[in-house]
């Protein structure tokens, strides 16, 4: 059963920048099946995309954070990894890493995200 | 960016109800819409997936309908581990967007 858990700083002051990892288990990261994804959820608030990555590192990010945001991974190590520039207390949120599949289409088009990780919460703040 | 209204935005329904959902994409998404269900303190988990394909493990009284701009999410028969708030997300636009969510209430 594939299971993802989300790891990193619980808070990060302002300006900084946000590092997470998601750590891959009962699955290989290097499925050519799917990508991985990054999906945040401020405090009472809904669900906003981040942006995904392939194994061989092929990424795309949402247009709204993409001057900000960097996803790498590293098949080594079955993980693929978070980085938030120049945060701000908008940034504060609980952050999900996900599989993401594509169920019609192909690639990019037509995906779900599922399973997801439990979720960590990271928050901005002096 | 496609955007996703939901609505309503919040629901009271009792156990045992046939409850709808309704979510409209701002332009043509054909059938490339998927529901989540999120409980508090908990992550999504897919219900839903092109617009009307059950998840695998999901009760039967979940279904999904629509395409293009109009979708629903309907439950047949309230249970009480159904209380949760319900998103929409689009996949047609490679900037994926969800809905802001329906949170259904215990009446």
């Amino acid at each position: 059963q594939l299971q993802l858990q989300e790891s990193g700083p619980g808070l990060v002051k302002p300006s900084e920048t946000l590092s997470l990892t998601c750590t891959v288990s009962g699955g290989s990261i290097s499925s050519r099946s799917y990508y991985w994804g990054w999906i945040r959820q401020p405090p009472g608030k809904g669900l906003e995309w981040i942006g995904s990555i392939y194994y061989s590192g092929s990424t795309y990010y949402n247009p709204s954070l993409k001057s900000r945001v960097t996803i790498s991974v590293d098949t080594s190590k079955n993980q693929f990894s978070l980085k938030l520039s120049s945060v701000t207390a908008a940034d504060t949120a609980e952050y999900y890493c996900a599989r993401q599949e594509s169920r019609i289409g192909f690639g990019e088009y037509g995906v779900v995200f599922d399973p997801w990780g439990q979720g960590t919460l990271v928050t901005v703040s002096s | 960016d496609i955007q996703m209204t939901q609505s309503p935005s919040s629901l009271s329904a009792s156990v045992g109800d046939r409850v709808t959902i309704t979510c409209r994409a701002s332009q043509s998404i054909s059938n490339y819409l998927n529901w989540y269900q999120q409980k508090p303190g908990k992550a999504p988990k897919l219900l839903i997936y092109a617009a009307s394909s059950l998840q695998s493990g999901v009760p039967s009284r979940f279904s999904g309908s629509g395409s293009g701009t109009d979708f629903t999410l309907t439950i047949s028969s309230l249970q009480p581990e159904d209380f949760a708030t319900y998103y929409c997300q689009q996949s047609y636009s490679t900037s994926y967007t969800f809905g802001q969510g329906t949170k259904l209430e215990i009446k």
